[in-house]
Order: structure tokens, then C-alpha cells, then sequence
């Protein structure tokens, strides 16, 4: 079953604004982790926010986790047209072991 | 530096033929591997994963199979493909802590398109 939900499905924005990329999870987690996909491409990872922390930052990358709201978002920063791509979230759920990806966030950045 | 190798890039293959996807990692030891499926638009569903030679783990009874013959050699296998096995399988490797949990980064390789007619 699915542990991570993304928020929106699609996105489109203007190159140089921000875009926000919401993510809902079930279980208590060890850490959530966000990926990013080119089309027809592997997963590339992008962050990781373990579950005693509340933000994170990577460039333009700012991820925020609230484990009693059991969410996540990423907002991309001053994007860019080659950040158009899918965004998926993933958690560990019950499991050390595994990941658990959402069903992403199709992001648009139109030049 | 780690590196991980999945094929064929492509291909399509009739109802009822066998299928072999196969995955290699280079430059770790003892990864955990895992193979997702991603259906087209969609996220990823976990199929298998493994933490070590001969270990195996499913997640979802189905027409497939996983094997891992060696330390960084990954398996997927159909004796009888159906059409709803068609797809975007895409194998991963994370590092394993000496049997300690670890659910770190994962590396994902370049997929596998399947296509059953």
C-alpha cells in the first residue's frame, strides 16, 4: 500500500517562482526521504530529514516534516525550466529495511 | 565510486514469454537491493527486496520472481509474462549497516522498459 501521498499530482509554474510539493504519510517514521525523476529516467535522490528534525536545506532545496501532522513538503526556490521533472516523496514506514515511494508530483517549470 | 548497471534498456516481449531483467552494482559490498515497478504516470510499487545473498523478501504475490545469485547481482524473473506486467522496473541499491537497519539513500539504475503484447 501506498505510505507516502504527494499534493499536488501537477504543478505548473513560471520559471523564477517557487514551487511547493506536499507530501502525507501514515506510520511513524525513521526518516522521509524526497527523489527526483526525468522522464523515463532513474530516481535521483535529493534529500533526506530524519524524523527528529524539522527542516532542511540543499541549495534551493528547503524540506520541512511534521511527524504530528505526519507531512512533508519541498519548495524548490527561484526554479528553473530544468527542474521540470517528477517529484516523489518516501518513508520507511514499518520497515528498516525498505522504501515506501508516494505517487509524485508531476512539476512543470515553463520557461 | 558505486555504480549500478540494469538490462535491457528496452524491450517487448509476447503474453506468455519468460522474462529476465538482471542488475549489477559495482563498488559496494553487501548492498540491500530492491526492485520497484512503475507504472506509467504513476509511483513506484515495491516488488522485492533483498539484505543479502539467497535472502529475499516480497511485497506483493504476483507473476514474478527475484533472485540474487551473488553479493551485487539482482534478478527479475517472469516464467509466463501477462500483459499487466508491462512497465518501468527500476532496480536500486542502499548500504547495509552490518545487519543493522538502514534505510539511507537509495541509487536507483536507469530502468528497464517492458512491454507485453
Amino acid at each position: 500500500s501506498q505510505q507516502g501521498e504527494e499534493d499536488p499530482q501537477a504543478l505548473s509554474i513560471q520559471e523564477g517562482e517557487n514551487a511547493t510539493m506536499n507530501c502525507s504519510y501514515k506510520t511513524s517514521i525513521n526518516n522521509l526521504q524526497w527523489y527526483r525523476q526525468n522522464s523515463g529516467r532513474g530516481l535521483v535522490h535529493l534529500i533526506l530529514i530524519r524524523s527528529n528534525e524539522r527542516e532542511k536545506h540543499s541549495g534551493r532545496l528547503r524540506v520541512t516534516l511534521d511527524t504530528s501532522k505526519k507531512s512533508s513538503s519541498l519548495l524548490i526556490t527561484a526554479s528553473r525550466a530544468a527542474d521540470t521533472a517528477s517529484y516523489f516523496c518516501a518513508t520507511d514506514g514499518d520497515s528498516s529495511y525498505k522504501l515506501i515511494f508516494g505517487s509524485g508530483t508531476r512539476l512543470l517549470v515553463r520557461p | 565510486s558505486q555504480t549500478i548497471h540494469q538490462w535491457p534498456a528496452t524491450l517487448v516481449q509476447p503474453v506468455g514469454s519468460p522474462l529476465s531483467l538482471e542488475c549489477t552494482v559495482e563498488g559496494t559490498s553487501n548492498p540491500n537491493l530492491y526492485w520497484y515497478r512503475q507504472a506509467a504516470g504513476r509511483g513506484l510499487q515495491l516488488l522485492f527486496y533483498s539484505v543479502g545473498i539467497g535472502q529475499i523478501s516480497s511485497e506483493v504475490p504476483q507473476n514474478l520472481s527475484a533472485s540474487r545469485p551473488q553479493d551485487r547481482q539482482f534478478i527479475l524473473s517472469s516464467k509466463k509474462l501477462l500483459l499487466s506486467d508491462s512497465g518501468f522496473y527500476l532496480c536500486a541499491w542502499g548500504s547495509s549497516s552490518a545487519g543493522a537497519p538502514n534505510t539511507g539513500e537509495l541509487f536507483f539504475g536507469e530502468g528497464s522498459r517492458l512491454t507485453v503484447l
